[in-house]
């Protein structure tokens, strides 16, 4: 089955310093989307992709959709206290039921 | 517009015994899926709802559990006996649209002693 992986499992950060974490897919999507939990919280969206090569921005966030449809990437860059969570992307395969598969998600923990 | 709900928001049972979680997604919402997180782990789909039809229950772990959604309004999920393994989080959420953004809810964690 389709099997959607993230890295690093776990980042530290200094405040002000940038943080990034990947989605790899085992298998082609047709969109992703992302998350994120805080501590004690729930999922929340943050953002969908669609098409190859998308770059998508949010404030400090930018988002990226790899050109196979198989990867992903968020940036945050100068990292605040209000970032920590987990961050988690969510892959749906292309081609008849477009099953969601979640991955196995980024904590992060940003130091003041 | 009211968010997802769910009850009751801590469950604590014994093995054997036999838990019901309840979930009220948005209002026109007509997709509803279950989701289970152990340990600080991944989000594990367990299904999805359209309406009151099960469009996939593959991550559904064994018959020991029971989605239900009546009337294509909320849902129920019971586990049945409940086992040391099936402690976790269980989310619900909800979506208008099959491919759109996702409504979470607060989940229950539920623990088995």
């Amino acid at each position: 089955g389709q099997q959607v992986m993230q890295i690093p499992q776990y980042q530290h950060v200094q405040e002000g310093e940038d943080f990034t974490t990947y989605c790899n897919s085992s298998t082609t999507l047709s969109n992703i989307q992302w998350y994120k939990q805080r501590p004690g919280g729930h999922p929340v969206f943050l953002i969908q992709l669609v098409k190859s090569g998308e770059v998508k921005k949010q404030k400090r966030l930018t988002f990226q959709f790899g050109e196979a449809k198989k990867n992903s990437s968020l940036h945050i860059t100068a990292t605040q206290t209000t970032d920590v969570g987990t961050y988690f992307c969510a892959g749906r395969n292309s081609g008849g039921y477009q099953k969601v598969t979640f991955g196995t998600g980024t904590k992060l923990q940003v130091i003041p | 517009e009211a968010g997802v709900t769910q009850f009751p928001s801590h469950s604590v049972i014994e093995k054997g015994q036999t838990v019901t979680l309840r979930c009220d997604p948005i209002s026109g919402h007509d997709n509803l899926y279950w989701y289970r997180r152990v340990m600080g782990k991944e989000i594990k789909f367990l299904l999805h709802f359209v309406k009151e039809s099960k469009q996939d229950e593959s991550g559904m772990p064994n018959n020991r559990f029971l989605a239900e959604r009546t009337g294509g309004t909320y849902s129920t999920l019971k586990v049945q006996p409940a086992e040391l393994e099936d402690s976790g989080v269980y989310f619900c959420a909800s979506s208008r649209a099959p491919l759109g953004e996702q409504f979470f809810g607060p989940g229950t964690r539920l623990t088995v002693l």
